[in-house]
């Protein structure tokens, strides 16, 4: 079975400060994606990015980056000087193989962890 | 660019009423989600739907959930009596195909309060 784990619930910086999303998951696959997704006061899911199993290269855009570390199971999110409006809840995700069948590949969400940017 | 679309952004019901929430895909997709999230929680998958039937379901998608395509546009998800803990946020999800390694695009979410 599939899990994400993250563990930080809440996260408070000042603006300008770094701070790093911890992601960590557990499958069975050796083929599988990871994501992150962005949820802001408003609701919506926004994507941020996706990441194959096979592909351990950091990925940087903008002020955001991402450290893939298969021997640790972890995909960390991190934002650089961060701003007020990067204020919301992040989702981990993972999603396995092609499931035989033709069932699509439903996403497994870690807990979410709240991060607040205060001036 | 092509979206999901999701109707109605809120929905409040009496507990034991049946709800209807509504979902039009990118027209394009085969695949189709539909996730809970309770408020505070993460979300949760309910089903995937493909080629007229379900592919996947989870725990969650008892026998008080259906999902429909009724025709060529719209994907809708049905609670038949709702329950006071069915009160979350429901998003809708679709797929060009069930490859990982296509993104699901997700629609605003549909609130659902049960009183």
């Amino acid at each position: 079975a599939q899990k994400v784990t993250q563990a930080q619930t809440e996260i408070s910086v000042v603006e300008k400060e770094d701070v790093t999303l911890d992601c960590v998951y557990e499958t069975r696959d050796t083929t599988y994606y990871l994501f992150w997704y962005k949820q802001p006061p408003s609701g919506e899911l926004v994507f941020l990015i996706r990441r194959n199993s096979f592909d351990e290269q950091n990925e940087i855009s903008g002020r955001y980056s991402w450290n893939f570390q298969k021997s640790t199971s972890s995909f960390n999110f991190t934002i650089t000087a961060s701003q007020v409006v990067d204020s919301a809840v992040y989702f981990c995700a993972l999603s396995e193989a092609f499931v035989q069948g033709g069932g699509g590949n439903k996403l497994t969400f870690g807990t979410g962890t709240q991060l607040k940017v205060e001036l | 660019e092509p979206e999901v679309t999701q109707t109605p952004s809120h929905q409040v019901t009496q507990m034991g009423q049946e709800v209807i929430l509504r979902c039009v895909p990118i027209s394009n997709h085969l695949y189709f989600y539909w996730y809970r999230q309770i408020l505070g929680q993460k979300v949760e998958f309910l089903v995937s739907f493909y080629n007229n039937e379900i592919s996947e379901k989870s725990e969650i998608f008892d026998d008080q959930f259906s999902v429909e395509r009724p025709d060529g546009s719209n994907f809708t998800l049905k609670i038949r009596s709702t329950k006071l803990e069915d009160s979350a946020m429901y998003f809708c999800a679709s797929s060009p195909s069930g490859r990982i390694f296509h993104e699901q695009f997700f629609g605003p979410g549909t609130r659902l309060t049960v009183l």
